[in-house]
């Protein structure tokens, strides 16, 4: 199957600094990428759906200037959590979209933030 | 808006009994895919199943996909200690739909 790589894979940070996760495509390309938080136990929740070339979408309740999310090219995406409280402690876990295989989507291994 | 529902929440059996998880949809789907995540690890695609009534099989994983495409069962014949993870289904409303709606997940623990 596809290859979906992120970066890193683990960040511990002090509040009130930004974090940023990258996400990629190894061996296809993806117009669509989409980021998802997962609490411990929990099912993964769809932050937003980035697109390649044009703004992100967002899901409800998922504030977007904290947020940010950049697709620079059809291979990359990026996640940046600003000013990171200890409450954005989560599994951030992206996703892409294979256009050539009916939408499959393939996610990458995850980004564990702790936030002190 | 559209809510996929999954159950039971937690499955625990002995190894060598069979699993079965169920997800069902307040509206039609245009498919529905089936994933997979190990503890610690991230959401694997297993499979995805489009058509009306569609039967699939991987190995021991036998995959439904309902008549009126709003529910889907996964069951796994004799469980091994390897089947053990999290199993989520999510749906696509409408095809061609960027947005996957998750179940909640099935965990499953098997007792060896």
């Amino acid at each position: 199957g596809a290859v979906v790589s992120q970066h890193p894979s683990w960040v511990i940070c002090k509040s009130g600094t930004s974090v940023k996760i990258e996400c990629r495509s190894l061996d296809f390309q993806a117009t669509t990428m989409f980021w998802y938080r997962q609490f411990p136990k929990q099912s993964l929740m769809l932050m937003a759906t980035s697109n390649e070339g044009s703004k992100a979408t967002y899901e409800q309740g998922v504030e977007k200037d904290k947020f940010l999310i950049n697709h620079a090219s059809l291979t990359l995406s990026t996640l940046t959590v600003t000013s990171a409280h200890p409450e954005d402690s989560s599994f951030y876990i992206c996703s892409a979209r294979d256009q050539g295989a009916v939408g499959t989507q393939y996610f990458g291994p995850g980004t564990r933030l702790t936030v002190l | 808006g559209q809510q996929v529902m999954q159950i039971p929440q937690y499955q625990h059996v002995q190894e060598g009994e069979d699993f079965t998880t169920y997800c069902n949809s307040s509206t039609t789907l245009s498919n529905i895919q089936w994933y997979k995540q190990r503890p610690g690890g991230h959401p694997v695609f297993l499979i995805q199943l489009v058509k009306s009534g569609e039967v699939k099989k991987q190995k021991r994983l036998t995959f439904q996909f309902g008549e009126a495409k709003k529910n889907s069962s996964l069951h796994i014949t004799a469980t091994q200690t390897t089947d053990v993870g999290t199993y989520f289904c999510a749906g696509r409303r409408v095809q061609g739909a960027q947005k996957l709606v998750f179940g909640q997940g099935t965990r499953l623990t098997i007792n060896p």
